[in-house]
Formats: C-alpha cells, sequence, structure tokens
C-alpha cells in the first residue's frame, strides 16, 4: 500500500522568507504522480503543483518549487518570497500511473505566514 | 476551465431527515470523487466513480448512497446520519487517462458543511 507522510504538522515563516515543506512517500512502483495541495481556511483545496515521477527536472510554478528525490521517496516544496496569502493547510498527495484512480494525502502542515 | 461545482455549501440537517449533495463538471473528465473531510485533516475518501460506474467504496456507511446519473453529474444521498458524520464533503474530478499537464491530476470543487445535529 502506498504511504505518504508529512512530519511537519506545523510551520511558520516570515513574509518574503523562504520555507520548506517535507514530504516523503512509499510505493513499488515506477510510475506516478506527485503533487503539492493548498487549502486556506474555509476555502477550497488547490493544486499547488505537479510532478511526474518519471521525468527528473523539479517541477516549478512562480514561487513555488519541489525537490523531487526519486530514490529517497522525498518530495519536498519550497516556497519562495512568501506572502500572506500562502498561509494555508498544505497537502502532499500520490497517485498511481495510468492503472489508478486513487490519491493517497499525507496528514497535511499548517503553514503560518508572519508579517 | 478546471471548475468542479457543489452545492449547496452549507446543509444542516437532523438525524432523521433525508438530503442530497450535488456535484458537477463540465471538463469531461471521467473520474469523479466523493471525500469527507474534518477540520485540519486530510480528505478521506469515500467513493470513486470510473466512467459512471462505482470503482471504489472505502467501507462506508449505507447511509451515505452515492449515484452518478451522467458523465458530469455526482450526487450523494444522506439518511439518518448521525452527528459525527458532520463534516465538509468534497467532490473532486480527474481525467481518466493523461490528457497533457493537467492529465491525472485531481481537481477539488468548495465543498458543502455538512452539520447534522
Amino acid at each position: 500500500a502506498q504511504t505518504v507522510t508529512q512530519s511537519q504538522p506545523e510551520m511558520s515563516v516570515q513574509e518574503a522568507e523562504t520555507v520548506t515543506l517535507s514530504c516523503t512517500y512509499d510505493t513499488s512502483e515506477s510510475d506516478y504522480y506527485l503533487f503539492w495541495y493548498k487549502q486556506p481556511p474555509s476555502r477550497q483545496m488547490i493544486l499547488v503543483i505537479r510532478q511526474e515521477a518519471y521525468k527528473q527536472q523539479n517541477a516549478t510554478e512562480n514561487r513555488f518549487s519541489v525537490n523531487f528525490q526519486k530514490a529517497a521517496k522525498s518530495f519536498s516544496l519550497k516556497i519562495s518570497d512568501s506572502q500572506l496569502g500562502d498561509a494555508a493547510m498544505y497537502f502532499c498527495a500520490y497517485r498511481r500511473g495510468n492503472t489508478g484512480n486513487q490519491f493517497y494525502f499525507g496528514t497535511g502542515t499548517s503553514l503560518t505566514v508572519i508579517p | 476551465d478546471t471548475e468542479v461545482t457543489q452545492t449547496p455549501k452549507h446543509l444542516v440537517m437532523g438525524m432523521t431527515n433525508k438530503k442530497s449533495l450535488k456535484c458537477e463538471q463540465h471538463m469531461g473528465h471521467r473520474a469523479m470523487y466523493w471525500y469527507k473531510q474534518k477540520a485540519k485533516k486530510p480528505p478521506e475518501l469515500m467513493f470513486v466513480y470510473s466512467y459512471e460506474k462505482l470503482s471504489i467504496n472505502e467501507s462506508v456507511p449505507s447511509r451515505f448512497s452515492p449515484e452518478c446519473p451522467n458523465s458530469s453529474l455526482l450526487n450523494l444521498h444522506l439518511h439518518a446520519l448521525q452527528p459525527e458524520d458532520s463534516a465538509l464533503y468534497l467532490c473532486a474530478s480527474s481525467p481518466r487517462r493523461s490528457t497533457g499537464l493537467s492529465g491525472e491530476t485531481q481537481y477539488f470543487g468548495p465543498g458543502t458543511r455538512l452539520l447534522v445535529l
């Protein structure tokens, strides 16, 4: 069974600084996808960034980037130039390749941005 | 357009009521999901429909009954719920197969916040 672990229940960062959220996963598959989702308080869960396991290049989306270490089964999210609007729960998620519908979520990291 | 809509936004019901939650997507996605989410916790998978057929049922009590009338619509029928069923109910959809950069990604609706009294 696939498991996703987020070892940091809570993190805080000063506005304009950089923060890294960690995620590790366990799988025996070679083809899979990894995601970071953001859920602000009482608001919708939205996709932040997505990584295909077969791609060696780390995904980036503006201020958000990942450090994907396939051998170590690690998938951390780096947020640069943190903004107040980045405050949210962040969930790491895993999905098997073409044969899988099910997503596996980590327990989440609550990020606070300090003005 | 990556929109999943859910109605109602909020629902308060008694333990003897019958109500339904509705979810719609018009992105041509062929997999649709129901999740239950408690505060500060990850979503818990309840049901998955693939090509309008129930493909995953995570041992959900029978007081929750899903229905997928067509490829764009997903309902969750509620009957005789318990107070512990109070939660945010999320609907999501995803393409069944990779379709470019958005392939395999799951898109969430805003959720229905349910309170059972």
